[in-house]
């Protein structure tokens, strides 16, 4: 899983609240993602960051908000607006990925649970 | 629409046997493309990428992949399956004219090998 830590591994919930869920690089990578892997469906990409201060919205962002105020740091927020938000969670990291063939480096996961 | 097929969501084979793990694409261009493997309830791995060059790519764990544009094609071989091999395969691609470094991912194909 490299030089990028997610925590907490499980993470319980009551619908209705609010989690946020930990994404730590040493790699001194700039770009930045948070996936969310359901069975039979791959990843889909719901939030990137390229540089500090700055993020965009992926293929799935509705009922999920992120912060890039540090380079190592890419904290992805689980709202109450998320309709479905029990899933595996997976963060990566790469070097600039502007046209570039970097492959990304992920986190080991975080598995979230709203009951 | 961009996309990536796995057309097998489980491959069996013996060990010692060879293997095969289909992928097929649809994306504009010449895209990068990438393996990765993940293990229950861990983040993915990287095996191999294609960049340019050599349409037989070697990777990790004895892995290969080879490129094939006419066909639009990436597959993962290995000459000779190991148990150690069973998990959950992703294939991924991105668009070379992408300025998001975002990928593309397959649903997964479950490789299970058998003593």
């Amino acid at each position: 899983d490299g030089g990028i830590t997610q925590s907490p591994k499980y993470l319980f919930r009551k619908e209705g609240q609010n989690v946020t869920l930990s994404c730590e690089q040493n790699l001194n990578h700039d770009a930045m993602y948070w996936y969310r892997q359901d069975p039979g469906q791959g990843l889909r990409l719901i939030y990137y960051s390229q540089i500090v201060n700055d993020f965009q919205k992926g293929d799935i962002a509705e009922g999920y908000s992120v912060s890039r105020e540090k380079k190592e740091s890419f904290p992805l927020t689980v709202t109450s607006a998320q309709k479905n938000p029990t899933a595996f969670y997976l963060c990566a990291s790469s070097l600039a990925p502007q046209g570039s063939g970097y492959e990304q480096y992920f986190g080991p996961g975080t598995r979230l649970t709203v009951t | 629409a961009q996309s990536v097929a796995q057309p097998e969501d489980q491959v069996n084979v013996a060990e010692g046997n060879p293997l095969t793990v289909k992928c097929t694409y649809s994306v504009s261009g010449n895209p990068y493309l990438f393996w990765y493997v993940q293990y229950p309830n861990r983040g993915l791995q990287f095996l191999l990428k294609y960049i340019t060059g050599d349409n037989l790519v070697k990777g990790s764990y004895g892995f290969e992949a080879e490129f094939n544009k006419s066909q639009t094609s990436f597959h993962l071989k290995k000459p000779s399956a190991l148990v150690s091999d069973s998990a959950l395969y992703f294939c991924a691609v991105r668009d070379r004219s992408s300025n998001t470094g975002k990928l593309i991912f397959g649903q997964g194909t479950t490789l299970q090998v058998k003593p």
